[in-house]
């Protein structure tokens, strides 16, 4: 089975960095998707990992380490549009040609002024 | 604009009263997902197709049907519903079925079983 862990909740100063956290354990692992979800919306991509490393993009930018099971969300220059659930979801248990995605329960991030 | 599309976006109904929620995207991809998201629970996924005619289940497939009879259209079933699915459902679809493809999210349906 897999199991993916972050934390339930976070809360942050707009214009400060944020760092989302995320650990999982899972076999035939082949890649780790951000994605951003306003409440009430759908779930929109961020970012994707597949190999050691940083991927940095914008003000957003995605870490992995796959020996340690781990990987961190970066945000920076906080706005307060940024409040939102931050889920993290690998990619594994190849069937039938398709990866299976597991999705963590999310990150909900508040920003306040 | 490229999009996935569901219908209804809400519904309330009753116990035992068969629906059908619709999903359709308009990129011409060839893998297509459903997912319940519960409080506590995170998105879970239903059911998915690699293309068309190939189904097959996902972590909490039971209650639940699809088919996929043509590459945009991706219905998903609920024979005889029950108060457990109350949930809010998205219908996802990525280019292939391969672990690099990003999912695009339809907006959702929230559905109520009392």
């Amino acid at each position: 089975g897999q199991n993916i862990d972050q934390p339930t909740e976070m809360t942050a100063t707009e214009g400060a960095i944020v760092q989302i956290n995320c650990t999982y354990q899972t076999s035939g692992f082949n890649g780790l998707f951000w994605y951003q979800q306003h409440a009430g919306e759908a779930p929109t991509f961020l970012s994707y990992n597949v190999l050691d490393g940083l991927e940095e993009k914008g003000r957003f930018s995605s870490f992995l380490s796959r020996s340690k099971g781990y990987s961190y969300l970066l945000l920076k220059e906080l706005q307060m549009k940024d409040s939102a659930s931050y889920l993290c979801a690998v990619r594994a248990a190849l069937i039938r040609g398709s990866y299976i995605p597991t999705f963590g329960r999310g990150t909900s991030l508040i920003v306040h002024p | 604009e490229a999009q996935v599309t569901q219908n209804p976006r809400y519904l309330i109904t009753v116990t035992g009263k068969k629906l059908t929620v619709t999903c359709s995207q308009n990129m011409n991809h060839e893998y297509m997902s459903w997912y319940r998201q519960d409080p506590g629970l995170g998105l879970r996924q239903i059911y998915y197709s690699m293309n068309v005619e190939v189904t097959d289940k996902g972590d909490v497939p039971e209650g639940y049907k699809v088919s996929r009879k043509e590459k945009r259209n991706f219905p998903l079933i609920l024979e005889s519903p029950s108060p457990n699915q109350t949930s809010l459902y998205f219908c996802a679809s990525s280019l292939k079925g391969g672990a690099i493809y990003e999912q695009y999210f339809g907006p959702g349906t929230r559905l109520t079983v009392t």
